[in-house]
C-alpha cells in the first residue's frame, strides 16, 4: 500500500521568513495530493492541494510543487506569520480523493 | 451547513467496556473514512467506505467495527475497549469521483482506563 514520509518533523521559523515541509510517497497511482494544516484541539483543514497533471500550484502565500518522477511534493509558506503556527500534514490518494494516506505531519512554530 | 458531525465529543471507558462513535455528513459523500490520531504518528487510516454499502480495513483495523448504516452514516465500534486505543478520532468525508478534499469532524477524544 501507499506510505508517505514527511519531513522535518518540526520547524521553527523567525516571523517573515520562508517554511519548507517535503513528503515523498511510494505509489506511482496516487493522484491527488492535499495538505492541511491543524491548530492545536481542532479539526484538520485542507490548506492547497495539486492534481498529478499538475506541477505547481499557488495560493497567495502558500505555494505546491510535485515532481512525479521522484514522488516527491512539497509545501512552501513564504512571509510565514505567527498564526502560520500549526501541524501541517501532507496525504497522497488516488482515484481523486480516495483512501488518503496521511504523512506523520511537521509542526510549525514561528517565532515573533 | 453541518458538513461532518462526530458524537460524542469526549468519552471515558473502561477497560473491556464497548461503544460506539456516530459519523454524520451532509455534503452528499460516496467516501467515509475512520482515522485516530495519536502524537507523532499522523492519522491513520482505521475504516474506509468507498459509497454505500461497502467498507475496507485501513492501516490499524485491529479491534475496531465499522458499519456503514446509509451514504450519510458511518459509525465506529469498539467491542472490547483496551487502553492502546486511547486515542482521538477522527471522522472524514470526500466525494472521490472528480476528486475533491477529505472534510473531517471536530474529533473525539476517547481515553481507557
Amino acid at each position: 500500500g501507499e506510505n508517505v514520509e514527511q519531513h522535518p518533523s518540526t520547524l521553527s521559523v523567525q516571523e517573515g521568513d520562508s517554511a519548507v515541509i517535503k513528503c515523498t510517497y511510494s505509489d506511482s497511482a496516487s493522484n491527488y495530493f492535499p495538505w492541511y494544516k491543524q491548530e492545536l484541539g481542532k479539526r484538520p483543514q485542507l490548506i492547497i492541494d495539486i492534481r498529478s497533471n499538475v506541477g505547481e500550484k499557488k495560493d497567495q502565500r502558500i505555494a505546491v510543487t510535485l515532481n512525479k518522477t521522484a514522488k516527491h511534493f512539497s509545501l512552501h509558506i513564504t512571509e510565514t506569520q505567527p498564526e502560520d503556527s500549526a501541524v501541517y500534514f501532507c496525504a497522497a490518494s488516488q482515484n481523486y480523493g480516495q483512501n488518503f494516506v496521511f504523512g506523520p505531519g511537521t509542526r510549525l512554530s514561528v517565532l515573533p | 451547513n453541518a458538513g461532518v458531525t462526530q458524537t460524542p465529543k469526549f468519552q471515558v471507558l473502561k477497560t473491556g467496556q464497548s461503544m460506539t462513535l456516530q459519523c454524520a455528513q451532509d455534503m452528499n459523500h460516496n467516501s467515509m473514512y475512520w482515522y485516530r490520531q495519536d502524537p507523532g504518528m499522523g492519522l491513520r487510516l482505521i475504516y474506509y467506505s468507498a459509497s454505500e454499502g461497502t467498507t475496507d480495513k485501513g492501516e490499524v483495523p485491529n479491534g475496531y467495527n465499522v458499519s456503514r448504516l446509509n451514504k450519510r452514516e458511518f459509525s465506529l465500534r469498539l467491542e472490547s475497549a483496551a487502553p492502546s486505543q486511547t486515542s482521538v478520532y477522527f471522522c472524514a468525508s470526500s466525494e472521490f469521483s472528480g476528486g475533491t478534499e477529505a472534510f473531517f469532524g471536530q474529533g473525539t477524544r476517547l481515553t481507557v482506563v
